[in-house]
């Protein structure tokens, strides 16, 4: 069965202290692996995508990175308005759909 | 502004009660789909579409309803409500199947009582 499994569920913060969240998953036939961003009361935002292991992205304080098994979001000297749920996609292997993860929950703190 | 639209943003029904949740993107995306996010499970794909007159069953479909007539719109209906379908749900777009940026709507909430 097609995966993708986000860890930890929640993340707690201080203002600058750098911190990954990890997706693995076990879809078959993976044909990239996509984060998304989604603040309360609204919907996800998209963040990177992920096609080959090796490969990274970076926005601001965000880089995300792949191997072949899982995938890091890191979070370097974050702020409070990094705070989001942070999700993880992978396409099912039809090609035909985003399967996501459950999300991490990250609260920064100043 | 360019994105996707649904209504009505919240809605109470009481069980056994039809009803249809719109969802309209103006960016010419051929690909459109339907997802529930419940606490502790996810997103979850109800229906979705890779263009007008073709829709699939995703992994949730049942007691949902769905037909994509034009490009632009992509109706979910359920058709008899249950408590079990209280939900946030989320409509998602993007340019055609196998295209990873998806653009989301800002969801309907609805509560079946």
């Amino acid at each position: 069965e097609d995966q993708v499994t986000q860890s930890p569920e929640a993340l707690r913060l201080q203002e600058g202290e750098s911190s990954s969240l990890n997706c693995s998953y076990t879809v078959s036939g993976l044909r990239g692996l996509f984060w998304y961003r989604q603040d309360p009361g609204k919907g996800p935002e998209f963040l990177f995508t992920l096609y080959s292991a090796g490969e990274e992205k970076e926005k601001e304080r965000l880089k995300a990175t792949l191997t072949k098994k899982e995938s890091f979001l890191h979070i370097t000297a974050p702020k409070p308005e990094d705070s989001a749920t942070y999700l993880c996609a992978g396409f099912n292997q039809a090609g035909t759909a985003l399967i996501f993860g459950k999300g991490t929950t990250l609260s920064v703190s100043s | 502004n360019a994105g996707v639209t649904q209504t009505p943003k919240f809605q109470v029904l009481k069980t056994g009660q039809s009803m249809t949740l719109q969802c309209a993107q103006d960016m010419n995306h051929e690909y459109m789909s339907w997802y529930r996010q419940d606490p502790g499970m996810g997103l979850r794909l109800i229906h979705y579409s890779v263009g007008a007159g073709i829709t699939d069953q995703g992994e949730v479909p049942n007691g949902y309803n769905v037909s994509r007539s034009t490009t632009e719109d992509f109706p979910l209906r359920l058709l008899s409500a249950a408590p079990s379908q209280t939900s946030v749900y989320f409509c998602a777009s993007t340019l055609s199947a196998g295209t990873t940026v998806y653009t989301f709507g800002s969801g309907t909430r609805l509560t079946v009582v």
